[in-house]
């Protein structure tokens, strides 16, 4: 099975930082990946899809990038409601794997 | 509006079952794909399992292969997941989640998810 790893695993960044989290497939997955946000407490919340297409109504400063095996979802400019757990996954083939997550605070 | 409202967790036993449902409304039930995820406590997201929107296809993880069963009544919007052989490792919040067609598994609507403890 392709294994989803994302890095780091928490990171600590100031309002108005640029932002950037990783996710790497073992093995190519093509675009098909999504990034899903998790506040503290809340259901988690599609961002992006197919790897640079973002969900309706979801804030500009959210992009992604990437294709085969590295992808990264960047936050142009942090600001403190972003405070989240950040989860790639995998949609190519089953199993439709999470990677594990990074944790994202504000410094 | 879409709402996925799950039900049917709760506190049981080791090696007991359960049978999780989740509601759908707001949305042509039969057309998406459906899933469950779960997310023990303060862990991260497990993708379990998840069907296409006429039920002819599923998959699932290999955590749970042979113990877990999804299904789908479309007549009456509602996902189900069968859990047997429950093992204190499977305590967590369960989620039902929608994909955005029928065959395309990422997931852009959640519901609220439903606890099922395991434990004697």
């Amino acid at each position: 099975d392709i294994q989803m790893t994302q890095s780091p695993s928490s990171l600590s960044a100031s309002v108005g930082d640029r932002v950037t989290i990783t996710c790497r497939a073992s093995q190519g997955i093509s675009n098909y990946l999504a990034w899903y946000q998790q506040k503290p407490g809340k259901v988690p919340k599609l961002l992006i899809y197919a790897a640079s297409t973002l969900q309706s109504g979801v804030p500009s400063r959210f992009s992604g990038r990437g294709s085969g095996t590295d992808f990264t979802l960047t936050i142009s400019s942090l600001q403190p409601e972003d405070v989240a757990t950040y989860y790639c996954q995998k949609y190519n083939s089953a199993p439709y794997t999470f990677g594990q997550g990074t944790k994202l605070e504000i410094k | 509006e879409v709402q996925l409202l799950e039900s049917g967790g709760g506190l049981v036993q080791p090696g007991g079952s359960l049978r999780l449902s989740c509601a759908a409304s707001g949305f042509t039930f039969s057309s998406y794909a459906m899933s469950w995820v779960r997310q023990a406590p303060g862990k991260g997201l497990e993708w379990l399992s998840v069907i296409s929107g006429s039920g002819g296809s599923t998959y699932y993880a290999d955590s749970v292969k042979g113990r877990f069963t999804i299904s789908r009544d479309n007549s009456k919007n509602t996902l189900y997941l069968q859990v047997n052989s429950l093992r204190a490792e499977d305590t967590a919040v369960y989620f039902c989640a929608k994909g955005p067609v029928t065959s395309i598994y990422y997931f852009d609507y959640w519901g609220q998810g439903t606890l099922v403890t395991v434990s004697s």
